[in-house]
This record gives structure tokens, C-alpha cells and sequence, in this order.
């Protein structure tokens, strides 16, 4: 079983579309949890970066963590064709673990 | 403007060969990082170095190696050794090794021919 599991989708969504990710995990001593953005044959960019249980926002951005479930969110709201990209979990006790990626398509 | 720049973008391989991989960054940061990524299984740690002349093994070392004789650079030969070195290669640093939100390079695509 992998430590970090995502399902990579692909995920197809209408512009001004709810798109919602997810990852779960094993390990129980994550404690940092991030989301990454990436585009197509480019390096992956930091979107969110969280502590613990709890949510936060930025913007159309919001990510959730439930340490109770071992389960992570990503939403973004009112999804724009600059949205479509593929996007990582990732979290960390002492070291960070990634997600496979979930690959998002936002049409206009 | 700061970054890291990884070349080059695009790096072909014979069979049998080494090849080095670029990775430069002037963040000033202390810790750089080689991942791998592959369709499907994410990214996988290669190797890390916290501090110039230190660096550690990661998930998937073999057939790879590294310095960081400098700062700024973290260079990653892959080796006749590795069996599948076909992928995307990715180069991150981080202020220090205890903080998680890493910048990303924007990879060596390498094919083995």
C-alpha cells in the first residue's frame, strides 16, 4: 500500500465548475500537507500549504485536512481553462511524500 | 529574479552511458532535493543534501549519484547502472531541510535511445 494514495483522474469539468480533489494516507505522523500545481512538462508549483486539521483559503483555493481520517481536500471554486493542470498532494513528517497526481481538465 | 534552472531541458542517452543533470538555484537555500517522476507513481525521492557537502540516499538511489560542492549547485549523474533511466527529472530546494513548501525546477526530460 502506498503511503499516499490519489487517484489520478482524469478529471474533466465545465468552466465555472466546483472541482474537488482528494488524497488519503497511512501514516499518521504527516503533519504538513501541501498541494501542488502542475502544468504540462513543467515543474510542480506550491498552491497551498496547511498544518494540521482545519481549513484554509485563498481565493478560489480551499484546502482541507482531517487528520482523523487520514484525508485531504482541494477545492477550486468558479474553475477557469487556466485551472487545467495536474495537481499533487503532498505532506510531510520529516520528509515529503506525494501523491501520484490527478490530472484536470476545465473546458470553456 | 530567483529560481532554480535545471538543464538541459531535454537530454538523450545511449545505452551504456552517463549522463550529468544540471540543477542551479539562487534562493540561497540551504537544502536541494532529485525526484523523479513517472506517469502514474508520482514523484520519488532520488537523493538530498540538507547543507553543502553533506547528502543523503532517498527512496530510489541506485544507479544515481550526486554532489554539492557548492550552495548554488546539486548536479545528478544517472549511471550506466540505472535500468530505467527513461523519466522526468526534478530539482527542488528548500530555506532549510525542516521546511516543506520546496521550489521546483522545471525538469530534464531524459530518454534513453
Amino acid at each position: 500500500q502506498k503511503e499516499v494514495e490519489q487517484d489520478p483522474g482524469p478529471l474533466s469539468v465545465p468552466e465555472g465548475a466546483i472541482v474537488s480533489l482528494n488524497c488519503t494516507y497511512s501514516n499518521s505522523a504527516f503533519q504538513y500537507f501541501m498541494w501542488y500545481r502542475q502544468y504540462s512538462r513543467k515543474g510542480p508549483e506550491l498552491l497551498m500549504y496547511t498544518y494540521s486539521s482545519g481549513n484554509k483559503e485563498d481565493g478560489r483555493f480551499t484546502a482541507q485536512v482531517d487528520k482523523s481520517s487520514k484525508y485531504i481536500s482541494l477545492f477550486i471554486r468558479d474553475s477557469q481553462p487556466s485551472d487545467s493542470a495536474t495537481y499533487l498532494c503532498a505532506m510531510s513528517d520529516y520528509k515529503l511524500s506525494f501523491g501520484a497526481g490527478t490530472t484536470v481538465t476545465v473546458r470553456a | 529574479d530567483g529560481g532554480i534552472t535545471q538543464s538541459p531541458k531535454y537530454l538523450f542517452r545511449k545505452e551504456g552511458q552517463n549522463v550529468t543533470l544540471s540543477c542551479e538555484q539562487n534562493l540561497n537555500h540551504d537544502a536541494m532535493y532529485w525526484y523523479r517522476q513517472d506517469p502514474g507513481q508520482g514523484l520519488r525521492l532520488i537523493y538530498y543534501s540538507q547543507i553543502v557537502n553533506d547528502f543523503q540516499k532517498g527512496d530510489i538511489a541506485e544507479g544515481y549519484s550526486v554532489s554539492r560542492e557548492k550552495k548554488e549547485s546539486f548536479p545528478l549523474t544517472v549511471t550506466s547502472a540505472q535500468k530505467n533511466p527513461t523519466a522526468f527529472y526534478l530539482c527542488a530546494s528548500s530555506p532549510r531541510w525542516d521546511t516543506h513548501g520546496y521550489t521546483f525546477g522545471s525538469g530534464t526530460r531524459l530518454t534513453v535511445v
